[in-house]
């Protein structure tokens, strides 16, 4: 059981470049959800899935977007990377139903230069 | 809207010693609380909650109480070992649709020998 997990660990992107952050899934939630972390500021939600084929903006969503064709996958994707995009991004999992619980997985650490 | 605050770091205390990391929470109703616990190069993972007021969560000799009097859910171990080093953060669900957490800033913890 992988329970979250995110590729890459590690990704260094020029300004202007484009990438996907994947997250996968294998405890058939139904909820999903990207947060970045910034130093001394917790987490902050990006984007939310309630369901497959559902999507809503989070506190943080400019330069984003995100994709959820299955229930086990969640994407992130940065069209075009800005310095201010640096970070580490989490994503999450929740069971949804009666439970606020979430599951995260180990992180992707990206560096826009 | 909801947040919580939670004591500004770092804490450094010796091997054996009695760890409290302090959170207070803004909130609309009683909402569930969550410690969460990030160890060097990893993502977060639950180690504690409680789900109404007066409840107790526990987990790994660390305690922690639902006080909606002082509005408080402060996190405590009797006796941290070094390998208790990590950043502790407080949660409660930001809103009642998406169920995302609001964390706190985090508090990092280093346990001396």
């Amino acid at each position: 059981n992988a329970g979250v997990t995110q590729t890459p660990k590690f990704q260094v992107l020029k300004t202007g470049q484009s990438m996907t952050l994947q997250c996968a899934q294998d405890m058939n939630h139904n909820s999903m959800y990207w947060y970045r972390q910034d130093p001394g500021m917790g987490l902050r939600l990006i984007y939310y899935s309630a369901s497959e084929g559902t999507t809503d903006k989070g506190e943080v969503p400019n330069g984003y977007n995100v994709s959820r064709l299955n229930k086990r996958e969640f994407s992130l994707r940065l069209e075009s990377a800005a310095p201010s995009q640096t970070s580490v991004y989490f994503c999450a999992s929740r069971q949804g139903f009666d439970t606020d619980t979430q599951y995260f997985g180990p992180g992707t650490r990206l560096t826009v230069l | 809207g909801d947040s919580v605050t939670q004591m500004e770091g770092p804490v450094t205390l010796s091997e054996e010693a009695f760890l409290t990391i302090n959170c207070t929470y803004t909130a609309t109703g009683y909402p569930s609380l969550f410690w969460y616990v990030q160890y060097p190069g990893e993502g977060l993972q639950l180690l504690l909650k409680a789900t109404k007021a007066d409840d107790k969560g526990s987990n790994k000799g660390f305690e922690a109480t639902y006080r909606k009097e002082t509005t408080s859910f402060h996190l405590e171990k009797g006796s941290v070992q070094v390998s208790d080093s990590a950043v502790y953060f407080c949660a409660l669900p930001l809103d009642t649709g998406r169920r995302a957490l609001t964390f706190g800033s985090g508090t990092r913890l280093q346990v001396q020998p």
